[in-house]
Parts: structure tokens; C-alpha cells; sequence
């Protein structure tokens, strides 16, 4: 079945460290990674998404990388701020699943100023 | 701004009392989605329609529905709600059907007394 691991489940950094998150899928065929973020209340919304033909993507301090081979990819900050602090999200499109998005469980980040 | 909207907020209803959350969107998108997220969980797709297209996910109680009336708005109804149906309920919407972006909207709080 479809599966998306995440890892850590909390992350505590010092303001303007890096934080990494990491995803693995278990469907080879699927082309789509899009990660959330969600604040205390609110709905997901998305910061940077990947597809399948791209290797990396980068928005100013954030960036995803992502290794088809091993069916992983990983959400970057650099230069957190407090603002950073939230759970996380990343998730891939299942092709077999009628390409539905299946979501990772999530990365509490605490960025410490 | 083009958005997702969702109404109530929170809602609070007594157990077994049907209840009815809706969504609508300014986006003009073919794809609506309902998702269930329990506390510090990943969200969990319901359904989705498809323009009228009503899709079900296979794990979905048979107590939760949902009607599409036109492109804007989609609504879910819980039939019998349970202490087990408390949670935020998601709507989210994407141009197209398949590996898309969402767009989330802020969410539903549902308890269930």
C-alpha cells in the first residue's frame, strides 16, 4: 500500500541554524512532492514542491532535494527563524492510488532564539 | 484574493446530531478534496469529486458524505457523528485532478459532545 515515512518527528534548532527533514515513499512511480507547512490552527499551506524530473528546487532559504533511486527526499532551511517554528508536512502523489497525495506524520519544528 | 473558505470554524455538535461543514472556493477549481486530521496526525483524504465526479476513498465510514451542488461549493455531512469523528476537517482544491498542487483551506474544528 502506499506509504510516505517522515523523519524526524521533532526538531529543535537555534535561530539561524539549518533544519533538515526527511522523507522516504515506497511507490517508484511516483512524480510528485509537495511539503506543507502548518501553523497552530490552520490549514497546510504549501512552501516548495518537487517534481520527478528535478533533482532540487530552491526558494530563497528553502530548498528540497530528491533521490528517485532511493525514493527519498528532504526538505533544507537554512538561516531558521522563530517564524520557522511549525509542523511540517511532506507528502507524494500514488499513482496506483489514482495519484492521491499521501502525507508524511509530520515534523514539529522549534526554532530556539 | 482567490482562497478556500471554510464555515463554521469550530463546531461543536452532540453525539449521534448530524452535522453539515461546508467549503467554497474562488479558484475555479475542477478538484475539491475532504480531509480528516487528528490531533499531531497527518491529514487523512476522504473524498474527492472530481467536477460532479464523486470519488470515495476505500476506508472512508460510511458515515461521513458529501455533496457538490456546483464548482464553488462542497460540503460534508456527518450523518451520526461519534466521540471518534472530533477533529479538524480539511477542505483543499486543485486545478486538475492528479499530481496538483492543494490548495488548503484553514479548517473546521469538530467537537463531538
Amino acid at each position: 500500500g502506499e506509504n510516505v515515512e517522515q523523519h524526524p518527528s521533532t526538531l529543535s534548532v537555534q535561530e539561524g541554524d539549518s533544519a533538515v527533514i526527511k522523507c522516504t515513499y515506497s511507490d517508484s512511480a511516483s512524480n510528485y512532492f509537495p511539503w506543507y507547512k502548518q501553523e497552530l490552527g490552520k490549514g497546510p499551506q504549501l512552501i516548495i514542491d518537487i517534481r520527478s524530473n528535478v533533482g532540487e528546487k530552491k526558494d530563497q532559504r528553502i530548498a528540497v532535494t530528491l533521490n528517485k533511486t532511493a525514493k527519498h527526499f528532504s526538505l533544507h532551511i537554512t538561516e531558521t527563524q522563530p517564524e520557522d517554528s511549525a509542523v511540517y508536512f511532506c507528502a507524494a502523489s500514488f499513482m496506483e492510488y489514482g495519484n492521491k497525495l499521501v502525507f508524511g506524520a509530520g515534523t514539529i519544528l522549534r526554532v530556539k532564539s | 484574493d482567490a482562497m478556500v473558505i471554510q464555515n463554521p470554524r469550530y463546531q461543536v455538535t452532540q453525539f449521534g446530531k448530524p452535522v453539515t461543514l461546508s467549503c467554497s472556493q474562488t479558484l475555479n477549481h475542477n478538484v475539491m478534496y475532504w480531509y480528516q486530521q487528528k490531533s499531531s496526525q497527518a491529514p487523512k483524504l476522504l473524498f474527492h469529486y472530481y467536477d460532479k465526479d464523486f470519488n470515495n476513498e476505500a476506508d472512508t465510514p460510511d458515515n461521513f458524505q458529501s455533496r457538490r451542488p456546483n464548482t464553488s461549493f462542497c460540503f460534508l455531512d456527518i450523518r451520526s457523528p461519534g466521540l471518534g469523528d472530533a477533529a479538524m476537517y480539511l477542505c483543499a482544491t486543485s486545478i486538475e485532478a492528479g499530481p496538483y498542487e492543494q490548495y488548503f483551506g484553514p479548517g473546521t474544528r469538530l467537537t463531538v459532545t
